[in-house]
């Protein structure tokens, strides 16, 4: 089955302890990218990646890390989490950047940082 | 720097009944359009893409136009069921990087049985 997994898909941590979320897609995607989404703001786009070791800031890229050293996974990282990095995340990947490739979603990790 | 809106926030109404959900951005130089449905604890599932020099695209009882022009998009549903219940949200890509979406905050949507 096509799809993008996000692991895990609920964390707790607190303050300062480092942490990865996974994300994978078995599409043969190029294009993938990391979301996160707040009451009141929407989804925010955090990176971006077009290819294997392309990446791009988003909108929202303070206190996030990424790398892009395989074409199936894309993980995000927070080297020191704060509160305010409290959120759901998810990652999405698509073909490529046509105007005809729409782009598919992980299930979302929900994350609480205390 | 592109803002995109949704009117209403929230919307309940009958089953069967047709609706329209809005959507309006600020800049008119996008790439593409897309409409999305989310349903709670899960992802976003992709509904319609129309791409700009497109006016509409259609999906089973889904319509969605665009009129790049007044910065608008509206996604049109047909007959209207209860699985239809979920959160619509609207997004657009910018020139520079085509996926880079910019989403709508959305319209939360309840059909009552």
């Amino acid at each position: 089955e096509a799809q993008v997994t996000q692991n895990p898909r609920y964390l707790i941590t607190v303050t300062g302890k480092k942490l990865t979320v996974t994300c994978s897609q078995n599409m043969n995607h190029e294009y993938m990218s990391w979301y996160r989404q707040d009451p009141g703001l929407g989804l925010r786009q955090i990176y971006y990646s077009m290819n294997v070791e392309v990446t791009d800031k988003g909108d929202v890229p303070e206190g996030y890390k990424v790398s892009r050293k395989e074409k199936r996974n894309f993980p995000l990282i927070l080297e020191s989490p704060s509160p305010n990095q409290t959120s759901l995340y998810f990652c999405a990947s698509s073909p490529g950047t046509g105007r005809q490739e729409t782009q598919y979603f992980g299930p979302g990790t929900r994350l609480l940082v205390l | 720097k592109q803002e995109v809106t949704q009117i209403p926030a929230a919307l309940s109404v009958p089953e069967g009944e047709n609706l329209v959900l809005n959507c309006s951005f600020t800049d008119s130089a996008i790439y593409n359009l897309q409409w999305f449905r989310q349903d709670p604890g899960k992802g976003l599932t992709s509904l319609l893409l129309i791409q700009s020099s497109q006016r509409e695209q259609t999906s089973g009882r889904l319509n969605a136009s665009l009129d790049k022009s007044s910065g608008r998009s509206t996604l049109y549903i047909a007959a209207s069921q209860p699985g239809d219940s979920a959160t619509y949200l609207c997004a657009v890509s910018r020139i520079q990087g085509a996926q880079k979406l910019v989403f709508g905050q959305g319209t939360r949507l309840t059909i009552n049985p």
